[in-house]
């Protein structure tokens, strides 16, 4: 079972729309998530963070965590074309010693105008 | 710009070439990271730093080489790659605090193996 699961997509939402991205993990150990937006071509820009059970709003970005369901989400409000991107899903793990980011393989958006 | 930078930014070797990638962080954080990323893959962690010891290999080929000479500086030496080792190399810094693990990201070195 891979530890970080998430939809490869593409996902495709129309401008002004709300996209929702879904992440599922396995260790149930894990306290920290964290969602990542990546621009072809370009690095991981970390765009929200989440470490208790709820929502945490930020902006047009909301980010909604279940530990007992072991599944995070992203929501983007009025979806924008410069929203278009591949979306990763991150959660910490705790190995050999270290801190980690187990990623999911990324989930690619298309906002249509 | 996340206070992480790489050079080069891109990188093209032959196998028997050697060449070592360069990331420093601006942040004041005490633990780095080296990602592979390949294409239709998830990141791939290869090597984890915190104070500057290593504590996390991968399973990574002995053809990559880490350093880390302080909290501010990596270093990723390669040498005899193959064509499969072309990938995207991130590199990523943390603070190690008890509950926060936020990762931040450096621009990347696109490196070509021919």
């Amino acid at each position: 079972q891979k530890e970080v699961e998430q939809n490869s997509g593409p996902l495709s939402v129309p401008e002004g729309a709300i996209a929702s991205l879904n992440c599922t993990y396995s260790d149930r150990g894990s306290q920290s998530f964290f969602w990542y937006r990546q621009y072809s071509g370009k690095s991981p820009e970390l765009i929200m963070f989440i470490y208790s059970n709820g929502d945490k709003e930020d902006g047009r970005f909301t980010a909604q965590l279940n530990k007992a369901s072991q599944y995070v989400s992203l929501l983007i409000r009025d979806s924008q074309p410069s929203d278009s991107a591949t979306y990763l899903c991150a959660v910490n793990i705790y190995s050999q010693g270290a801190q980690k980011l187990v990623f999911g393989q990324g989930t690619r958006l298309t906002i249509n105008p | 710009e996340t206070g992480v930078t790489q050079t080069p930014r891109h990188l093209v070797m032959g196998m028997t070439n050697k060449k070592s990638l360069k990331c420093e962080q601006h942040l004041g954080h005490n633990a780095m990271y080296w990602y592979k990323q390949s294409a239709k893959k998830p990141l791939e962690l290869m090597f984890v730093y915190s104070l500057e010891e290593r504590v996390e290999n991968n399973s990574v080929p002995s053809r990559f080489s880490p350093e880390c000479p302080n909290s501010s500086h990596l270093f990723l030496h390669l040498h005899t790659l193959q064509p499969e080792d072309s990938a995207l190399y991130l590199c990523a810094s943390s603070q190690e605090i008890i509950g926060v693990y936020e990762q931040y990201f450096g621009p990347g070195t696109r490196l070509t193996v021919t």
